[in-house]
C-alpha cells in the first residue's frame, strides 16, 4: 500500500464520541487525502492536505475536521460521531511533482461503525 | 452532482472472456484518467490511466479506451480471470492544484471460473 498506513483498522464507537483516524506516510509526499467509501457511492473526498497545516474541505466535509502537523501524518476527527458516519475510510497520499500526473495511492482503510 | 457516471453496477463475465465497463464524464476540464481495481478488505490500487489526447492504452490484458468527443472511456479486460474478481472504480481528475479524484460508482466484476 505505497507506504501508508492507517489507524486503527476497525472500530466501534457510540452516537456522540469524538473519533480520531490516523493515516501515516513514509513516501514524504506532499498531498495527503481522507475519502470515504460506501455502497453506490464510490470514494467521496472528505478533507485533503496540500502541506503541513494547509487543509482544504471535500465533497462530504460536514462533521468532520483534520489536521496535519507533520508532512507524515494526517489525521481526520469526527468531533460526535452518527450513524450516518458509519463507512469504510481511506487515506491516500500523491506526489504531484513535475514528471507526475498526481497519481494517488490509498492505504488499507479503516472500517468505521457508529451504533 | 455525479460528474463520473459509470456502468453496470455489477458484472459476470466467463472465464476467458472479456470485461467491459464503461464511464462518461461531464466536465470537459477533466485531464485525466486513471482506472482503480479494488479487492475486498483491501484499499483502491492504480491499474492503468489515460489523458484525454490519446484514444487507447494498453497495459497487458487492460485496455483504456478514450472518447474524448463523446466524453466517454471504457476498461476492456481481455482473457478474464477468475484472480481479476474486483470492484473497478474508473475516475477524472481536473485541472489545476490538490488534483481532487472524482469517482465513478464502482463495477463489482465475478469471473467465473
Amino acid at each position: 500500500d505505497a507506504g501508508i498506513t492507517q489507524s486503527p483498522r476497525h472500530k466501534v464507537t457510540e452516537t456522540g464520541t469524538p473519533v480520531t483516524l490516523r493515516c501515516h506516510q513514509t513516501e514524504n509526499h506532499r498531498y495527503m487525502y481522507w475519502y470515504r467509501q460506501d455502497p453506490g457511492h464510490g470514494l467521496r473526498l472528505i478533507h485533503y492536505s496540500y502541506g503541513v497545516k494547509d487543509t482544504d474541505k471535500g465533497e462530504v466535509s460536514d462533521g468532520y475536521s483534520v489536521s496535519r502537523s507533520k508532512t507524515e501524518d494526517f489525521l481526520l476527527t469526527l468531533e460526535s460521531a452518527t450513524s450516518s458516519q458509519t463507512s469504510v475510510y481511506f487515506c491516500a497520499i500523491s506526489a504531484l511533482t513535475s514528471g507526475t500526473l498526481g497519481e494517488q495511492y490509498f492505504g488499507p482503510g479503516t472500517r468505521l461503525t457508529v451504533t | 452532482q455525479q460528474q463520473v457516471k459509470q456502468s453496470p453496477q455489477s458484472l459476470i463475465v466467463q472465464k476467458g472472456g472479456i470485461s467491459i465497463i464503461n464511464c462518461a464524464y461531464e466536465n470537459t476540464a477533466f485531464d485525466y484518467f486513471p482506472w482503480y481495481q479494488q479487492f475486498p478488505g483491501k484499499g483502491p490500487a492504480l491499474l492503468i490511466a489515460i489523458r484525454p489526447d490519446v484514444s487507447e492504452k494498453k497495459e497487458g490484458r487492460f485496455t483504456i479506451s478514450f472518447n474524448k468527443s463523446a466524453k466517454q472511456f471504457s476498461l476492456h479486460i481481455m482473457d478474464s480471470q477468475p484472480g481479476d474478481s474486483a470492484t473497478y472504480f474508473c475516475a477524472a481528475y481536473p485541472p489545476g492544484s490538490a488534483r481532487q479524484l472524482t469517482f465513478g460508482s464502482g463495477t463489482q466484476l465475478t469471473v467465473l471460473p
